[in-house]
């Protein structure tokens, strides 16, 4: 089956650094990717939508300049917290679209991101 | 918006016991619903899924079945056991258009069977 890769699972950084958090499709290409951020005990809430070669569109209430979205390549998207701060502690998730659909994806088991 | 609606857990049960999750959904027209889980330390894996009403889906012993008239997609499973603890999310699919491909995820609900 489908399999998507996310490094790193855990990092710890200080507040008001920065923090990449790749995202793989390993044995597919993936032209869309989804990030997904979740809080303890509660859902999934989606953040942004990256499609390959082009800009992400991101969710209402999910600033752009603060998670930084790069696809560029059919197999990588990255996802970039800058400026790091407490409150964006949360586990990060993504998923890949189906190479010919998007009715199916395949998901990254997270990065878990403190910042102290 | 579209929304989705899970039974708050956490479920606590004994191995053999009999298990129904439920789920329910507010949508346009006719999403495709999913159950995903998610086993401990690993990603969501897709459990089973349907995209019509009426439509059943099942995947290792677990049935859901879309019920367009009540908007609800709940999982069951006859005899649990102790490899099916994890998470369960019911999630949906917009028919089309623009927001198609966006998941909308239920809230999740903790499975913990004991031997």
């Amino acid at each position: 089956g489908a399999v998507v890769s996310q490094h790193p699972s855990r990092v710890i950084c200080k507040s008001g650094t920065s923090v990449k958090i790749e995202c793989r499709s390993l044995d597919f290409q993936a032209t869309t990717m989804f990030w997904y951020r979740q809080f303890p005990k509660q859902s999934l809430m989606l953040m942004a939508t990256s499609n390959e070669g082009s800009k992400a569109t991101y969710e209402q209430g999910v600033e752009k300049d603060k998670f930084l979205i790069n696809h560029a390549s059919l197999t990588l998207s990255t996802l970039t917290v800058t400026s790091a701060h407490p409150e964006d502690s949360s586990f990060y998730i993504c998923s890949a679209g189906g190479q010919t659909s998007l009715y199916e994806q395949y998901f990254g088991p997270g990065t878990r991101l403190t910042v102290t | 918006g579209d929304s989705v609606t899970q039974m708050e857990g956490p479920v606590t049960l004994s191995e053999e016991a009999f298990l129904t999750i439920n789920c329910t959904y507010t949508a346009t027209g006719y999403p495709s619903l999913f159950w995903y889980v998610q086993y401990p330390g690993e990603g969501l894996q897709l459990l089973l899924k349907a995209t019509k009403a009426d439509d059943k889906g099942s995947n290792k012993g677990f049935e859901a079945t879309y019920r367009k008239e009540t908007t609800s997609f709940h999982l069951e499973k006859g005899s649990v056991q102790v490899s099916d603890s994890a998470v369960y999310f019911c999630a949906l699919n917009p028919e089309g258009g623009t927001s198609y491909g966006k998941l909308t995820f239920g809230q999740g609900t903790i499975l913990t069977v004991h031997p």
